[in-house]
């Protein structure tokens, strides 16, 4: 089945613990990317991947970091996360010929206290 | 730079009755359009898509026309139910741009009263 996965899916830490998010898909998508979603500000996009080792900055790349050795994992990491970061994040994939139309992942609701 | 504006929520309908989620865009070159629906506790999945001016985009009742002249893709059905109730979101995609990028609206949350 198509899919992508993510863990966890829900996680609750403390300001400044470095935790790592993990995203992958099973469809050999070149399109990898991190949104984040929080109430009245609908779907930000954090980070973006167009392919193995090339990434780069999606509207709120603030206080996170990503990672792509391999095709099918994305990683998220917050090296140091604050409050602020708490929110609702989706990893998506597509591939970059056709229409472009993203899978989204499950999601993960972190909560830094 | 492109962007997507759709009707604030959240809009409250009884069952049966007709719905229409506004969406326009603005875009440099020639996007793909998108509505997705997100459920209660659950991720972004595809509703329908449409590729080209005057394509016209359906799925489980739900349909949505590409209109450039008016750069709108009105999201409608004709009878709702109970089960559509969830998080609408209207997206554009740039082939022009960075191979795959989308842009999301807002979202718009419907709910459906029996």
């Amino acid at each position: 089945e198509a899919q992508v996965t993510q863990n966890p899916r829900y996680l609750i830490t403390v300001t400044g613990k470095k935790l790592t998010v993990t995203c992958s898909q099973n469809m050999n998508h070149e399109y990898m990317s991190w949104y984040r979603q929080d109430p009245g500000l609908g779907l930000r996009q954090i980070y973006y991947s167009m392919n193995v080792e090339v990434t780069d900055k999606g509207d709120v790349p603030e206080g996170y970091k990503v990672s792509r050795k391999e095709k099918r994992n994305f990683p998220l990491i917050l090296e140091s996360p604050s409050p602020n970061q708490t929110s609702l994040y989706f990893c998506a994939s597509n591939p970059i010929s056709g229409s472009y139309e993203q899978y989204f992942g499950p999601g993960t609701r972190l909560t830094v206290t | 730079g492109d962007s997507v504006t759709q009707m604030e929520g959240p809009v409250t309908l009884s069952e049966e009755a007709f719905l229409t989620i506004n969406c326009t865009y603005t875009a440099t070159g020639y996007p793909s359009l998108f509505w997705y629906v997100q459920y209660p506790g659950e991720g972004l999945q595809l509703l329908l898509k449409a590729t080209k001016a005057d394509d016209k985009g359906s799925n489980k009742g739900f349909e949505a026309t590409y209109r450039k002249e008016t750069t709108s893709f009105h999201l409608e059905k004709g009878s709702v139910q109970v089960s559509d109730s969830a998080v609408y979101f209207c997206a554009l995609s740039d082939a022009a741009g960075s191979q795959g990028n989308l842009i999301f609206g807002k979202g718009t949350k419907l709910s459906v009263k029996p």
